[in-house]
């Protein structure tokens, strides 16, 4: 069946803009977490959602981030007036009995 | 100290050898540990997923835990260039603890 899917799969982006990252996991799926991946670097935890639950944002890095995910589904990140930092691989996975399905990843790139 | 390190690498062995992966970690409450494949542009998958101490074997891989050590281990037999990918290691506890990777070994397998 259809995998976990992110759009888009390249974005770059002039700093100081906003970006959209979507996340369509599989269906029936009902718990999703959004990583960071930078070059070097493990998977750094950004949020988690699981079912009708408060999501746990503890991850996110500065305010500039924020997800939401609607109708238990599909996810946005959105991260607010990018910086250079912010340029990194960033996956998602959903989950079914606890294994980790991920997607392609949305590759940034703030110039 | 990070929770979990792992060796970046980039490992490089000739096609049929055997090959030896490593993490270590600090937090003791961690019980399930995984090995997850990454080839170039492309998401995580997992490969082994272990609960508590011990040995798993599945055909040319096995992940061996060493709790009393905080160690663990994937060997790869065999190796073909078909394995060459970033190895990350996961690793997760109960109670809602997050899955906490680490950084990936490069692995290069020469034919």
């Amino acid at each position: 069946g259809a995998g976990v899917s992110q759009s888009p799969s390249n974005k770059v982006t002039e700093k100081g803009k906003d970006v959209e990252l979507r996340c369509d996991p599989i269906s029936g799926h009902t718990a999703l977490y959004w990583y960071r991946q930078s070059l070097g670097q493990g998977l750094e935890f950004l949020i988690y959602f699981q079912g009708n639950s408060a999501p746990d944002k503890s991850g996110l890095p500065s305010d500039r981030f924020s997800a939401e995910r609607t109708g238990g589904s599909v996810s946005t990140l959105t991260i607010q007036r990018t910086q250079q930092e912010d340029s990194a691989v960033y996956l998602c996975a959903s989950i079914l009995r606890g294994e980790q399905y991920f997607g392609p990843g949305t590759r940034l790139t703030v110039t | 100290q990070k929770e979990v390190e792992q060796d970046p690498g980039p490992l490089s062995v000739p096609e049929g050898a055997i090959v030896s992966l490593n993490c270590t970690y600090s937090n003791s409450a961690f019980q399930y540990f995984m090995w997850y494949r990454q080839y170039s542009r492309k998401g995580p998958e997992l490969l082994m997923y272990t609960y508590s101490s011990g040995n798993k074997e599945d055909g040319r891989f096995t992940a061996q835990v060493d709790k009393s050590s905080k160690y663990i281990s994937l060997f790869i037999r065999d190796s073909q260039p078909s394995d060459s990918a970033t190895y990350l290691c996961a690793m997760s506890g109960t109670g809602g603890f997050k899955t906490i990777f680490g950084a990936g070994t490069r692995l290069f397998v020469k034919a």
